[in-house]
């Protein structure tokens, strides 16, 4: 069964300065797709950016870029010029790419505080 | 731009009774999910729900949950008799098809179990 691990339950930045949030995941899939989702105190989830497994180029997202080393199974997010919008949990997610299920499974979460 | 709904956005109910949380995904997408989330804890998947039928439920999602597509456009998820366990947020889903497309996530409904 496939697992994602967040190993930091929580980060602080501070305003304008770049932070990083771990992601490690545990599969035997070859075809698969990797998330970051965002929820802010609402508690709303909102996508943040997307990998998929077959490409090698790093996905980014205006201030958001991933670092995917699929060898190492990693995937981790980088968060630059941090505004105070960005505070929220953080949580990595994994989706298979065969089946007809796609459902998403999460790792724990990060929490990201932004210090002004 | 289309978003998915869920009502109510708090439910408060008695031990053991039932309870039928309801959301509608956006008009055209063909996968349909449900997701719980206990306070401070990760999201966790329960059951998937494709071509009018579950694709996949988790351990989670037992006898006493149920899930319906009644009339093409609600999504319900039924717990028959609540337990003070299944206090949580529980988020509805829907995805347009497979692949790199993104899962679009409705508001949650916080189900509090007295």
């Amino acid at each position: 069964a496939q697992t994602v691990t967040q190993s930091q339950p929580e980060m602080s930045v501070q305003e304008a300065e770049t932070v990083t949030l771990s992601c490690t995941y545990d599969t035997s899939e070859s075809d698969y797709y990797l998330f970051w989702y965002k929820q802010p105190p609402s508690r709303q989830m909102i996508l943040v950016i997307r990998q998929e497994a077959y490409k090698q180029q790093n996905a980014t997202e205006n201030r958001f870029s991933v670092n995917f080393q699929k060898a190492a199974k990693s995937f981790s997010l980088k968060i630059s010029d941090s505004q105070l919008g960005d505070a929220a949990m953080y949580f990595c997610a994994y989706r298979t790419g065969s089946g007809n299920t796609g459902k998403l499974i999460f790792g724990q979460g990060t929490t990201l505080q932004v210090k002004p | 731009e289309p978003e998915v709904t869920q009502t109510p956005s708090h439910q408060v109910t008695q031990m053991g009774q039932e309870v039928i949380l309801r959301c509608v995904p956006i008009s055209n997408h063909l996968y349909f999910y449900w997701y719980r989330q206990i306070l401070g804890q990760k999201v966790e998947f329960l059951v998937s729900f494709y071509n009018n039928e579950i694709s996949e439920k988790s351990e989670i999602f037992d006898d006493q949950f149920s899930v319906e597509r009644p009339d093409g456009s609600n999504f319900t998820l039924k717990i028959r008799s609540t337990k003070l366990e299944d206090s949580a947020m529980y988020f509805c889903a829907s995805m347009g098809s497979q692949g790199y497309n993104e899962q679009f996530f409705g508001p949650g409904t916080r189900l509090t179990v007295l």
